[in-house]
């Protein structure tokens, strides 16, 4: 089955600054890979997602990028801010969907005041 | 915009209790995902189903079942509760032939004790 590795496990950085996060997958078949923001207690709450198809997206302050060849991909943040502070997981989908996501163990940001 | 319900959204049972968790996909979802996440962990994928038929089982022990109705709410049954059953179990839906963008419910924290 899919694998996904996920690093840093924590994030320190300072607000203003930027935060970046790495995630590889196993599965060349994973065509999928949504980053998910979760506070504690809460929902996971999707942030931005890429397809396979697609080398780079952004969203404001939010990009993601994704090297098939490597089976990588990234979630860069830009101009922290303290309210980013979360949990931040990757995660990827194969088998056309059937078995939902497989998601990496989770990055903790800490945004520094 | 309607999001995943479920219900309860806090569960105290006692060891070899059973539990029933409720969960109602967004409108026009035809898929549903059960995970479950413990204390500082990412969310393990248990069961899914697709157009209220079994899609595929992730980690799903045994003394857990579920079930998706014909108006697609689904419902995971847990028996012989084990202290180790105590975690956040989300629900999440998605339009599979739309895209697999999953959205997650705000969770039941299950406590056994």
């Amino acid at each position: 089955g899919e694998n996904v590795e996920q690093h840093p496990s924590t994030l320190s950085v300072q607000e203003g600054d930027s935060a970046v996060i790495k995630c590889t997958y196993s599965d060349s078949a994973s065509n999928y890979f949504p980053w998910y923001k979760q506070e504690l207690g809460k929902r996971p709450q999707l942030i931005i997602d890429i397809r396979s198809n697609v080398g780079e997206k952004k969203d404001q302050r939010i990009a993601v990028t994704l090297n098939k060849t490597a089976k990588h991909f990234s979630l860069h943040i830009t101009e922290t801010q303290p309210e980013d502070s979360a949990v931040y997981f990757c995660a990827s989908i194969s088998n056309g969907g059937a078995d939902g996501l497989t998601f990496g163990k989770g990055t903790h940001l800490i945004i520094q005041p | 915009a309607a999001g995943v319900i479920q219900s309860p959204r806090h569960l105290i049972k006692e060891k070899r209790e059973t539990a029933t968790l409720k969960c109602y996909p967004i409108p026009r979802h035809d898929t549903v995902y059960w995970y479950q996440q413990g204390p500082g962990q990412d969310p393990q994928f248990l069961i899914s189903f697709y157009e209220k038929m079994q899609s595929d089982k992730g980690s799903i022990p045994d003394r857990f079942s579920a079930q998706q109705f014909s108006d697609y709410h689904s419902e995971l049954n847990m028996s012989s509760l084990e202290l180790g059953d105590s975690a956040l179990y989300f629900c999440a839906s998605s339009s599979r032939d739309r895209g697999e963008k999953l959205f997650f419910g705000s969770g039941t924290q299950l406590s056994v004790l």
